[in-house]
């Protein structure tokens, strides 16, 4: 079974900073997705960015990256110049590719918030 | 666009009553989940549908049941709530099969069992 593990329960970073959310993973499977969801207090799950585990180049989109190290199995999240609107939860999720089920496996979730 | 559509978005149950919650998505897709949300866990997976006329059990399914109506709905019951239940409820669906895409979520519904 594929687990998900985020370190950190809460962060804070100023606004305009750089901050890196860390998210680990275990699985035997050598083909699968990894995604970083934000959950604002809204309570929506809106999809920030996604790697396909094939793909050796990080994922970017535009002030949020991944550091993707799939030998360490490991899958952090960078936000770039904070914004106070980036205040929310951040689960770190994996699908394994193929198959009928394409279910999720979320980590806890990391509560970061951008302070003014 | 609708996109994936929960009701209720709130409810409040005693111990051993029964509910349904109700999930509906406009996209097409072919694949539909029910999850939970409890504090410090994450969203765990309680049952889904691959594909219409199918459903599965995921990670948490005991206490509920599941019925894929149709290829836009899925709705989860409750038949006897117990306050373990108590948890935000999470609908998503998704494309499903070789192509496999992210999930798109519902907004929630936030339960209580008293």
């Amino acid at each position: 079974a594929q687990t998900v593990t985020q370190s950190q329960p809460e962060m804070s970073v100023q606004e305009a900073e750089t901050v890196t959310l860390s998210c680990t993973y275990d699985t035997s499977e050598s083909n699968y997705y990894l995604f970083w969801y934000k959950q604002p207090p809204s309570r929506q799950m809106i999809l920030v960015i996604r790697q396909e585990a094939y793909k050796q180049q990080n994922a970017t989109e535009n002030r949020f990256s991944v550091n993707f190290q799939k030998a360490a199995k490991s899958f952090s999240l960078k936000i770039s110049d904070s914004q106070l609107g980036d205040t929310a939860m951040y689960f770190c999720a994996f699908m394994k590719l193929g198959g009928n089920n394409n279910d999720m496996r979320f980590g806890a979730g990391t509560r970061l918030t951008v302070k003014p | 666009n609708a996109g994936v559509t929960q009701t209720p978005k709130f409810q409040v149950l005693k111990t051993g009553q029964s509910m349904t919650l109700q999930c509906a998505q406009d996209m097409n897709h072919n694949s539909m989940y029910w999850y939970r949300q409890d504090p410090g866990m994450g969203l765990r997976l309680i049952y889904y549908s691959a594909s219409e006329g199918t459903t599965d059990k995921g990670e948490v399914p005991n206490g509920y049941n599941v019925s894929r109506l149709n290829k836009r709905e899925f709705s989860l019951r409750l038949e006897s709530a117990a306050p373990s239940q108590t948890s935000v409820y999470f609908c998503a669906s998704t494309k499903g099969g070789a192509d496999n895409q992210p999930q798109h979520f519902g907004d929630g519904t936030r339960l209580s069992i008293l």
